[in-house]
């Protein structure tokens, strides 16, 4: 069964100062993965998506994520991030399959500080 | 504006009582999809459907019933049978059937059962 995990349930950085979220998956084959974001009482929006290719995805509002298959590791990153940035980030793998059902990760919450 | 979305964004409910979650899109997706969050758990499936009058369990299905009858509409009861019912409550939708499509989420209802 496919599994993702998110190290850091929470993580504090300074305006202007660079971003990692970090997320491992756990997938029999190549997998589909995922980050979103949720601000608070919000869906979720999907920042950027790896199924093949190019290792580095870019994404939206600035956010990139890099494939490492060697280490089954999909981090986000950003190189200076703003207040609206604080949210809660999911990263999330696909099933390759018709049904495509998403496992999730249990999340990690950004605070910025100013 | 094409979207999908749930209805209503919060809901208060005795214990004991069943209670219905509205999720609607006008994307002409196929699939759509229904997730259950608790805080520092990420989301688990509870229910999908690939097809109009089709529909299968997810992780987590016990004390759920769902109902295809349109393709736009995609409603969740929530039942007596489940124990602990009050958490924030994701509806999803996809565009087609291949594994490869990305889901899209709705803003959300939070059931709180008092």
């Amino acid at each position: 069964a496919q599994s993702v995990t998110q190290p850091d349930i929470h993580i504090t950085v300074s305006e202007g100062a660079s971003l990692e979220l970090r997320c491992n998956y756990s997938y029999g084959a190549t997998p589909y993965l995922f980050w979103y974001v949720q601000s608070p009482g919000q869906g979720l929006q999907l920042l950027l998506k790896y199924f093949s290719g190019d290792t580095l995805v870019q994404g939206i509002k600035g956010f990139e994520a890099e494939f490492k298959r060697s280490q089954s590791s999909f981090n986000l990153r950003k190189p200076s991030v703003h207040w609206s940035d604080a949210a809660e980030y999911f990263c999330a793998v696909g099933a390759r399959n018709a049904g495509n059902m998403l496992t999730f990760g249990g999340g990690t919450r950004l605070m910025v500080k100013p | 504006d094409g979207g999908i979305t749930q209805s209503p964004k919060y809901l208060f409910r005795k214990e004991g009582q069943n209670v219905t979650l509205s999720c609607e899109q006008n994307l002409n997706h196929d699939a759509m999809y229904w997730y259950r969050q608790d805080p520092g758990q990420g989301l688990r499936l509870i229910y999908y459907s690939q097809i109009v009058n089709d529909f299968q369990k997810g992780d987590i299905a016990e004390g759920y019933s769902v109902s295809r009858e349109k393709k736009e509409s995609f409603p969740l009861t929530v039942t007596s049978a489940q124990k602990n019912p009050t958490a924030f409550y994701l509806c999803a939708s996809r565009p087609g059937q291949g594994w490869a499509d990305t889901q899209y989420f709705g803003p959300g209802t939070r059931l709180t059962v008092l």
